[in-house]
């Protein structure tokens, strides 16, 4: 079956430091691949998505690259500010319209 | 406007009893999901429907039963609440593209306690 590993969290940051959320996979066939993101109190929210190999999605300064020879989709920011406190979802569709979503990571950047 | 709306927001309720959770959005999706987010965040897809039509049905007891009286709506009842059905429960709704992906735009999410 399909499923999405995900870093444990929480992952603690100063303002500016530089972010990575590591994301692999196993899927059959050829997932698209996302990130959302959860504030605090509020429902998910596409971050960026991926929808085949070495497609690169980015947003709000985030990045991360469709890697299918290491099935992984890691999330990366240069430089984090207090309002990316949340909790990142890595997710995927395999085309069954219905997403496969990772345990989630808890971002807490402290300034 | 609201894409995704649910109610109640919060719902805490006895073990035993029957409560609804309602649904709408106003994209005018042809799909729409009901996701349960346990204590520890993991999340998971209950059921789908699209077009009225249920074509998602996970592992999910039978004291569940989704309702959609039309494609803007996806109601879920609950039978004889238990404690371990305390949660957050995501309403999402997508449309389908031709590139194979689709984006789900998810409400706010409703707070579940079952005392």
């Amino acid at each position: 079956g399909n499923s999405v590993t995900q870093m444990e969290g929480p992952v603690t940051l100063s303002e500016e430091a530089f972010l990575t959320i590591n994301c692999t996979y196993t899927a059959t066939g050829y997932p698209s691949l996302f990130w959302y993101v959860q504030y605090p109190g509020e429902g998910l929210q596409l971050l960026l998505k991926a929808t085949k190999a070495d497609d690169k999605g980015s947003n709000k300064g985030f990045e991360a690259t469709y890697r299918k020879e290491t099935t992984s989709f890691h999330l990366e920011k240069g430089s984090v500010q207090v309002s990316d406190s949340a909790v990142y979802f890595c997710a995927l569709d395999t085309g069954r319209r219905a997403l496969t979503f990772g345990s989630g990571t808890r971002l807490q950047v402290q300034p | 406007d609201t894409a995704v709306s649910q109610t109640p927001k919060y719902l805490v309720t006895q073990m035993g009893n029957d409560k609804s959770i309602k649904c709408e959005q106003n994209l005018g999706h042809d799909t729409m999901y009901w996701y349960k987010q346990d204590s520890k965040k993991f999340l998971k897809i209950m059921f789908s429907y699209n077009n009225k039509e249920l074509i998602i049905n996970e592992t999910v007891p039978n004291r569940f039963s989704p309702k959609s009286p039309d494609k803007a709506h996806l109601n879920l009842h609950i039978n004889s609440l238990e404690l371990g059905d305390s949660a957050v429960y995501f309403c999402a709704s997508s449309q389908p593209t031709g590139t194979g992906w689709t984006e789900a735009f998810f409400g706010q999410g409703t707070r579940l306690t079952v005392v």
